[in-house]
């Protein structure tokens, strides 16, 4: 298996644009997890999926931030309109089974708002 | 909400010497995870604690659960350049469900 799967790797946009991370995570997980990283706050869970269905976004900043798990293998992190606060790596994470289970991560997207 | 701190923020130690970082939750976990991020990368998972007081130990790495499943720490003995990196801890918290939240990080800078 080829991991946890992010594109894009990096993306520099204009404040106002839209912007969308995209996750493919390890085929027969059923936990996917974003998170965002920045030097000031560490590592924040922005919402988790269970089978698909979102379980907790209590981490979702606002309403400019939006997520969805269509099927089982794909995920999209939006972002509308994105300003430069929102600059920092982004990180797809999936766990096979709900507990006690490792979390594979990505290789991140890079975004940077100018 | 539920808070993960973990200290010191920053490590520098020369090689050879011993580190250990701790980490402290708000709230009592149903489990503890260990993961290191080395520059530039993505987290990495090294390790999984379940069981009050219970102690791990990976080649030179050691790892332990506090007896009230809420605090952890994780040593590293005779440190090595390969070894630098930012180490996190990840809990759930019990009745939490699959919601893994990391702790604030310890970064490890080990000079020669």
């Amino acid at each position: 298996d080829a991991g946890v799967i992010q594109s894009p790797r990096h993306e520099v946009t204009e404040m106002g644009q839209e912007v969308t991370l995209r996750c493919k995570p390890i085929s027969g997980h059923n936990s996917l997890f974003w998170y965002r990283q920045t030097m000031m706050r560490g590592l924040e869970l922005l919402i988790y999926f269970n089978n698909n269905v979102p379980i907790d976004d209590s981490g979702m900043p606002e309403d400019r931030f939006s997520a969805k798990m269509p099927n089982a293998s794909f995920s999209t992190l939006k972002i509308q309109p994105s300003e430069p606060r929102d600059s920092a790596v982004y990180f797809c994470a999936s766990s096979f089974g709900r507990l006690n289970t490792e979390a594979f991560f990505g290789q991140g997207t890079r975004l940077t708002v100018v | 909400g539920q808070q993960v701190m973990q200290i010191p923020q920053y490590q520098h130690v020369q090689e050879g010497e011993d580190f250990t970082t701790y980490c402290n939750s708000s709230t009592t976990l149903s489990n503890i995870q260990w993961y290191k991020q080395r520059p530039g990368g993505h987290p990495v998972f090294l390790i999984q604690l379940v069981k009050s007081g219970e102690v791990k130990k990976q080649k030179r790495l050691t790892f332990q659960f506090g007896e009230a499943k809420k605090n952890s720490s994780l040593h590293i003995t005779a440190t090595q350049t390969t070894d630098v990196g930012t180490y996190f801890c990840a809990g759930r918290i019990t009745g939490g469900g699959n919601k893994l939240t990391f702790g604030t990080g310890t970064q490890l800078k080990v000079e020669l």
